[in-house]
């Protein structure tokens, strides 16, 4: 099985701030990778596809980068509706993981 | 707009057997390009994917848990389903039905029912 490992676990940051959260995984898994926004007590929401691919509606300050083993998700200047949990996921050989989550608060 | 809706009882006694239903609204389940999933999330704890089906009822399972869980889909009622058996207060979570995007070189869970609770209690 392949293992994520995401870091920060938690981040403390402040509206107009940058942020970078980490996606690592054991095993190269190319561009299959996907980022997801987490609001308390709501279905996660898909954000970002293909490791770079926004979807359709969220805002361009996110972004995706990374092929292979290493993957970050950027916000680019936080606005206060972006302090939630966020979750990468992989896809490999017919099976889907979640990385533990990182839970964005504000400083 | 597509939305799906999960079903089911909220209460399940250990060692019984969970059924739960997404009816998807707004599109048709047969779909290409599409599957469709469950995935879970316990309390306070993060999100695992349980099963993907095809509406040709071509289907993936996690297999961690892939010997107690069985998913169908009913084209008529534009409806797929959970069956999960032998449940322990582990398996207590919100359940969430979600399409499961599968085109060429792009796989994610892009759109998601709103969840329902389950708790696996006696």
């Amino acid at each position: 099985d392949i293992q994520m490992t995401q870091s920060p676990s938690t981040l403390s940051a402040s509206v107009g701030d940058r942020v970078t959260i980490t996606c690592r995984t054991s095993q190269t898994i190319s561009s299959w990778l996907a980022w997801y926004q987490q609001k308390p007590g709501k279905a996660p929401k898909l954000l970002i596809s293909k490791a770079s691919s926004l979807e359709s509606g969220v805002p361009s300050r996110f972004s995706g980068s990374g092929s292979g083993t290493d993957f970050t998700l950027t916000i680019s200047s936080l606005q206060p509706d972006d302090f939630a949990t966020y979750y990468c996921q992989q896809y490999n050989s017919y099976s889907y993981t979640f990385g533990q989550g990182t839970k964005l608060e504000i400083k | 707009q597509l939305q799906l809706q999960e079903s089911g009882p909220g209460l399940v006694k250990p060692s019984e057997t969970l059924f739960l239903t997404c009816t998807v609204f707004g599109g048709p389940i047969s779909s290409r390009g599409y599957y469709w999933a469950w995935i879970r999330q316990p309390p306070g704890k993060g999100l695992e994917w349980i099963g993907s089906i095809h509406y040709t009822a071509n289907t993936f399972n996690n297999p961690s848990l892939k010997s107690r869980v069985t998913i169908s889909v009913d084209t008529s009622k534009n409806q797929f389903s959970l069956k999960m058996r032998s449940l322990t207060a582990a398996d207590t979570a919100v359940y969430y039905c979600a399409r499961h995007r599968r085109q060429q070189l792009d796989d994610a869970f892009d759109v998601w029912g709103q969840g329902t609770m389950v708790t696996v209690t006696s």
